[in-house]
């Protein structure tokens, strides 16, 4: 049963500490998309990648986040330091590039305190 | 920049009944695909339904289907024989074929099965 997993699914935090974000896309899927979900913003695109390349990252604050394709079967999602305000699910999607349908992961639910 | 817009927060339906959720879109764009993804309580995205905007053809998945009025640029969801299952945010998203490829998504709409 091919899925996007996500890890942690949880992770409660201290502002101001480090915070990575791990994504296993759908083996074979060359894009992968990163989304942060809140209740005032709803679901925003933060970056996404083809064939590892980063090809855009400008919904993300780039003075403390960071997104990495270190090779096909992991990106992960930075940030450093950590923010109440970055409070949010984030989700990770793959798809394939040819394709219509994105798959999602089941999100990491961060809370920064 | 596109833009969806969700403009029923949140709906309510009665067990077996029919209901449908609306939604708007703006693009300049001729060629795209527009989405309606399902949020239950567990956080996962599931995909509900898609059309493609060069199809006419209204898309239909069971007991979800779609009103699609490319020129009126509006997408809405009808679900029939609505069951307890169905409960959730639904999201409509767009998305173009070709370059960037992202979703952009409306706002959702909160969903509520009464028995």
């Amino acid at each position: 049963d091919a899925r996007v997993t996500q890890t942690p699914r949880h992770k409660v935090t201290e502002m101001g500490q480090e915070v990575t974000m791990r994504c296993q896309p759908i083996l074979g899927h060359n894009t992968v998309f990163w989304y942060r979900q809140t209740m005032m913003q709803g679901l925003e695109l933060l970056a996404y990648f083809r064939n590892r390349a980063p090809l855009d990252d400008s919904g993300m604050p780039k003075d403390r986040f960071s997104a990495e394709m270190p090779d096909a079967t992991l990106a992960t999602l930075k940030i450093q330091p950590s923010e109440p305000r970055d409070s949010a699910v984030y989700f990770c999607a793959s798809q394939l590039v040819r394709s219509t349908e994105a798959f999602f992961g089941q999100g990491t639910r961060l809370t920064v305190v | 920049a596109q833009t969806v817009t969700q403009s029923q927060p949140e709906m309510s339906v009665q067990e077996a009944e029919t209901v449908t959720l609306s939604c708007t879109y703006d693009t300049s764009e001729s060629d795209y695909y527009l989405f309606w993804y399902k949020q239950p309580p567990s956080r996962q995205m599931i995909l509900v339904i898609r059309q493609e905007a060069y199809k006419q053809q209204n898309a239909t998945e069971n007991r979800f289907s779609v009103n699609f009025q490319k020129a009126a640029k509006s997408f809405s969801l009808k679900i029939s024989d609505s069951q307890l299952g169905d409960a959730a945010m639904y999201f409509c998203a767009y998305r173009t074929p070709r370059g960037a490829q992202k979703l952009v998504f409306g706002q959702g709409t909160r969903l509520t099965i009464n028995p």
